[in-house]
């Protein structure tokens, strides 16, 4: 059974970074995309990005300028960063695997609230 | 940036067929993915590639496309049904969300 088990800090005060961390159980790491998306509260899903084991990258490009992505094939990890923070980027974020040449996006993680407040 | 349009909300009688549809450029030349979600809860694929179904996605849910539109049905609507639901493409590399629809079960 293929889980994502996703953490990061919850509460940020702006122009802080945003570090999330992925981990994949019970699925090879290698192979797929790996990709990260947020959802503000009350509103709908939006992409951040993705990366493969190889640690090849494709951005969303609202967000291209703040975001890293990396991984540990290792711990069969994968971590997002973004930096500078504002109350915009409150919201729960999510990762997911991105499958095959279809690219859709057949397992989830959990989500983060993260929420960003002086 | 590529987008999609889904109407805000969808209501369907109880087992009755529910429709929802989503708009975009070129829409035919790319595959079609669409998520349920429900309150709290993470998206969970119900479709992909235009009109395949998951393992463990009842038969009631199905997905079809037709020039710059495309739709996913759900047959005898339940009350479980009830979610947002979301529709996805790739398109040069990034990828594209409609905005959601609300299925509301009456």
């Amino acid at each position: 059974q293929v889980q994502l088990q996703q953490w990061g800090a919850g509460l940020l005060k702006p122009s802080e970074t945003l570090s999330l961390t992925c981990a994949v159980y019970g699925a090879p790491f290698s192979g797929y995309y790996w990709t990260w998306i947020r959802q503000p509260p009350g509103r709908g899903l939006e992409w951040i990005g993705e990366i493969n084991h190889r640690g090849s990258t494709n951005y969303n490009p609202s967000l291209r300028s703040r975001v890293t992505t990396s991984v540990d094939t290792s711990k069969n990890q994968f971590s997002l960063n973004l930096r500078s923070v504002t109350a915009a980027d409150t919201a729960v974020y999510y990762c997911a695997r991105v499958r095959g040449a279809t690219r859709h996006l057949d397992y989830w993680g959990q989500g983060t609230l993260v929420t960003v407040s002086s | 940036s590529y987008e999609l349009a889904q109407p805000v909300s969808v209501s369907v009688a109880l087992g009755q067929t529910a429709r929802i549809t989503c708009g975009g450029n070129n829409i035919e030349t790319k595959y079609v993915h669409w998520y349920q979600q429900k309150p709290g809860q993470a998206p969970v694929l119900v479709i992909f590639t235009d009109s395949n179904r998951p393992y463990g996605i009842p038969e009631r849910f199905s997905g079809s496309k037709s020039g710059n539109t495309a739709s996913l049905t759900i047959s005898r609507a339940q009350g479980g049904d009830e979610a947002d639901y979301y529709c996805q493409v790739w398109d040069s590399s990034t990828a594209a969300f409609g905005g959601g629809t609300k299925l509301t079960v009456l």
